[in-house]
């Protein structure tokens, strides 16, 4: 059981770049979170879906764009990165008011 | 800004000591989630206190949730080495919106 699968798990960007971050999930979880988090912070979230074919905004959703392409995977977009987009990706999943599964995390850096 | 806060931001202690830390939060809550990160990696899940619970025991873990204070306390008794890890508590102030507070890094001495 894999649980929540991140992709790609590190990646250097030159300001402007655009990229796609990919999570999945295998256990049939209706909701899907993308978190980042900067050096010796908490989590900060970005966007989330509480069911396939929806989303909202979350507490940065700015500069970042996401698509629930079906109940497993849910993406982020960053369309033109810039440096203070350097964070860690969390992407994580629940089936709903109960315990979030976390993936390993995308560490991304924008210079 | 955040939805909870944790306190103290860090924590430092002997193997065999208890750890005790502290969340406290804004709006009314369905429930109460603490997690663990270990260093550069994904949380996990700790115990999961709902708002008509008052306190939950997992293990080495106790939690007590008040919510007439928005504020719940995570205590880990006889710590070990591998006890070493930032806590974190979660907590959805709207339907399946968690939030995550700033953390307390908890260092445990051998």
């Amino acid at each position: 059981n894999a649980g929540v699968t991140q992709t790609p798990k590190f990646q250097v960007l030159k300001t402007g770049q655009s990229m796609t971050l990919q999570c999945a999930q295998d256990m049939n979880h209706n909701s899907m979170y993308w978190y980042r988090q900067d050096p010796g912070m908490g989590l900060r979230l970005i966007y989330y879906s509480a069911s396939e074919g929806t989303t909202d905004k979350g507490e940065v959703p700015n500069g970042y764009n996401v698509s629930r392409l079906n109940k497993r995977e849910f993406s982020l977009r960053l369309e033109s990165a810039a440096p203070s987009q350097t964070s860690v990706y969390f992407c994580a999943s629940t089936r709903g008011d109960t315990e979030a599964f976390f993936g390993q995390g995308t560490r991304l850096t924008v210079v | 800004s955040q939805q909870g806060e944790e306190d103290p931001q860090a924590l430092s202690i002997q193997e065999g000591e208890n750890a005790t830390m502290n969340c406290s939060y804004k709006t009314s809550i369905n429930n109460l989630q603490w997690y663990r990160q270990n260093s550069g990696r994904g949380l996990v899940h700790l115990i999961l206190i709902r708002s008509n619970e008052r306190e939950k025991h997992s293990g080495r873990l106790r939690v007590t949730l008040d919510t007439s204070k928005k504020s719940s306390s995570l205590l880990i008794t006889a710590s070990r080495a591998a006890d070493t890890a930032s806590y974190f508590c979660a907590t959805a102030p709207g339907t399946y919106k968690y939030i995550f507070g700033t953390g307390t890094r908890l260092k445990v001495l051998a």
